[in-house]
């Protein structure tokens, strides 16, 4: 399975944009690059997945570079409710979604 | 609301006990999977079912078993508790766990197990 990196936690201030990186060095050419988001005491949701190009949904945008060995997440602007854990995820063949640490975002008031 | 439901929300029970724990995918979706999230294991992938057929196995111990039954919902059996087994339990479907990797899940809102 395509292994992914992403920093343990980063801060934002409120109503500013933040940047999530991920870095997924190994990934094949038909792997998908998925995003969730798992709020305190909440099951994970999912926040957007895109296989070349970037996608932009009412949630945020994925900004995938052009080598596909790393992506971006960008939330325009960070509210408190997305104070949360990002997930950087490739999905194995069969749809197994094999979660890492993720990335603990705070939002700063 | 995620159109998953996960019963119960919490329980309660003592080592060496069995349990089973429930889940109704979403309308439609016919694959399920179950995961494990503890304070220092965070999110394991146990088990995935597609109408009624075991797909795929992850971390799943051998006192854990489950089921995936004709109308599409699944029971989740751990047996011989230990203390190590309290855990969030979350299960999430999607709507056929194909070959592709392009397929969303939706996750239930979780079992709290305490093994006490």
């Amino acid at each position: 399975d395509a292994k992914t990196t992403q920093p343990n936690s980063m801060e934002s201030n409120e109503e500013e944009p933040v940047h999530l990186p991920c870095n997924h060095s190994t990934i094949s050419g038909t792997d998908y690059i998925h995003w969730y988001r798992q709020l305190p005491s909440q099951g994970p949701e999912y926040v957007i997945h895109g296989l070349t190009s970037n996608v932009n949904n009412r949630m945020a945008s994925l900004a995938i570079a052009e080598d596909r060995k790393s992506s971006t997440l960008i939330l325009h602007r960070a509210t408190l409710r997305d104070a949360a854990v990002y997930y950087c995820i490739l999905p194995s063949t069969g749809n197994q979604f094999y979660f890492g640490t993720g990335t603990s975002l705070t939002v700063i008031p | 609301d995620s159109g998953v439901t996960q019963t119960p929300k919490h329980l309660i029970t003592a080592t060496g006990q069995r349990v089973t724990l429930r889940c109704s995918p979403r309308s439609g979706d016919l694959s399920v999977y179950w995961y494990q999230q503890s304070l220092d294991q965070g999110l394991q992938f146990l088990i995935q079912y597609y109408n009624g057929e075991e797909r795929a196995k992850g971390n799943i111990l051998e006192r854990f078993s489950a089921q995936q039954f004709p109308d599409l919902h699944s029971e989740l059996n751990l047996s011989s508790l230990e203390l190590g087994d309290s855990a969030l339990y979350f299960c999430a479907s999607s709507v056929t766990g194909s070959r592709a990797t392009n397929e969303k899940l939706f996750f239930g809102s979780g079992t709290q197990l305490s093994v006490l």
